[in-house]
């Protein structure tokens, strides 16, 4: 199986800088996943994460570390509209999806 | 491009009777979907796998005669709670992976409630 470990729950404040880790321990690595999801709607793609390195994408970067079985997704200028609960997902070679519990954001002014 | 349909979106039913979940691909052919689970304020679930033209493989602890699902053609899947208990109420989210790709495309999920 798979064990993969995020905070439960985070809170920033508007316009500042969050930082998501995750952690996991796979026995067949595809890529890493991380989703945005709001309550009562199914989760929405924000990155994807296969080999090592930093991917940018606007305000949301993804970091993956393969050796050490770590990423981070980074929020940058924090809007109220980021709060949402964030899912670190790691694919495997069978294209199954193994979710984190997610990491709740919450945003104040 | 790469839109995945649920419907209903939103269902309650009885206990005791049994409800079906439909999951389209709509402009993409799907050789694979997913069916997950999510209780509330819990991440998401894997239930199984669907393939096109075969029987679904369920993962450990999902009872594959409660939770019917059929994948009959490359754009839908089924899946059915036979004999629905209020523990059955939960946000059902299916996902489909198309031709020789990573990506999974998730549908916008059908909420069951179970009185």
């Amino acid at each position: 199986g798979q064990n993969i470990d995020q905070p439960t729950e985070m809170t920033a404040t508007e316009g500042a800088i969050v930082q998501i880790n995750c952690t996991y321990q796979t026995s067949g690595f595809n890529g890493l996943f991380w989703y945005q999801q709001h309550a009562g709607e199914a989760p929405t793609f924000l990155s994807y994460n296969v080999l090592d390195g930093l991917e940018e994408k606007g305000r949301f970067s993804s970091f993956l570390s393969r050796s050490k079985g770590y990423s981070y997704l980074l929020l940058k200028e924090l809007q109220m509209k980021d709060s949402a609960s964030y899912l670190c997902a790691v694919i495997e070679v069978d294209y199954k999806l193994s979710f984190g519990a997610g990491t709740t954001v919450t945003v104040r002014a | 491009g790469a839109v995945v349909s649920q419907h209903p979106s939103r269902v309650i039913c009885k206990s005791g009777t049994s409800v079906k979940i439909e999951c389209r691909s709509l402009d993409f052919q799907a050789t694979t979907m997913f069916w997950y689970r999510q209780f509330p304020k819990q991440s998401l679930m894997l239930m199984a796998t669907s393939n096109e033209g075969s029987k679904a493989t369920y993962e450990q602890g999902v009872e594959k005669d409660k939770f019917l699902i059929n994948h009959a053609s490359l754009t839908l899947s089924t899946l059915t709670v036979t004999s629905a208990h209020p523990e059955d109420s939960s946000f059902y989210i299916c996902s489909a992976r198309d031709l020789g790709g990573t990506w999974q495309y998730f549908g916008p999920g059908t909420r069951l409630t179970v009185l």
